[in-house]
């Protein structure tokens, strides 16, 4: 079984601020990978990145970064220079090598305000 | 490119009336499609999936069933809505785990 936690229901930051989303994936699998998705109040879901548990590299895109830890199952993701824009619902989400979907976390609701 | 259709975008339908969403695929080949449900409160509930024609997995028993006519084409039915059955639903197709890619959605309403 695999389950995807994000302790953090909603965090509100003022704009300019950085903040990070946690994210902690736990499965018996070794091979596995670890998603983040961008729901805007529009309700589409829109990707942002897929890791594999093989690859522990930071990953900088933009104002985004993610880092994994595979020694505590930690997917965080960090936001630099906040934007209103940036205010979305954020979910981690992981597919362990097993198994057939994905397993989403209950998100966190991210409010930037200006 | 690929690219994923779900229609219609809003629906408000009477308690007991039939239902039928669809999702179809566009530019890739036998694809894993899949239905999830998100009910108020965020969380997104799998319900089912199909890795080919014909196939359909069930994650939860509930009022609704889910088809695969086509090899890119998801239906998402019902034969009598109930008010739980509000939510927002969508459709993603996955190439064997590599991504997730989701539709733009369709917010069911059931009055």
């Amino acid at each position: 079984a695999q389950k995807v936690t994000q302790a953090q229901t909603e965090i509100s930051v003022v704009e300019k601020e950085d903040v990070t989303l946690d994210c902690v994936y736990e499965t018996r699998d070794t091979t596995y990978y670890l998603f983040w998705y961008k729901q805007p109040p529009s309700g589409e879901l829109v990707f942002l990145i897929r890791r594999n548990s093989f690859d522990e590299q930071n990953e900088i895109s933009g104002r985004y970064s993610w880092n994994f830890q595979k020694s505590t199952s930690s997917f965080n993701f960090t936001i630099t220079a906040s934007q209103v824009v940036d205010s979305a619902v954020y979910f981690c989400a992981g597919l362990s090598g097993s198994a057939r979907q994905l397993t989403f976390g209950s998100g966190t609701q991210l409010t930037v305000l200006p | 490119s690929q690219t994923i259709h779900q229609w219609p975008a809003t629906l408000v339908q009477p308690v007991g009336s039939p239902l039928s969403l669809e999702c179809t695929v566009e530019g890739t080949s036998n694809p894993n499609l899949y239905w999830y449900r998100q009910a108020a409160g965020r969380g997104l509930q799998l319900l089912f999936y199909s890795v080919g024609i014909g196939q359909i997995s069930s994650e939860v028993p509930q009022n609704l069933s889910a088809s695969r006519p086509q090899d890119r084409q998801f239906i998402l039915s019902s034969k009598k809505l109930l008010l739980s059955d509000s939510g927002f639903y969508l459709c993603a197709w996955s190439a064997r785990g590599y991504g997730y890619t989701f539709g733009s959605g369709t917010r069911l309403t059931v009055v």
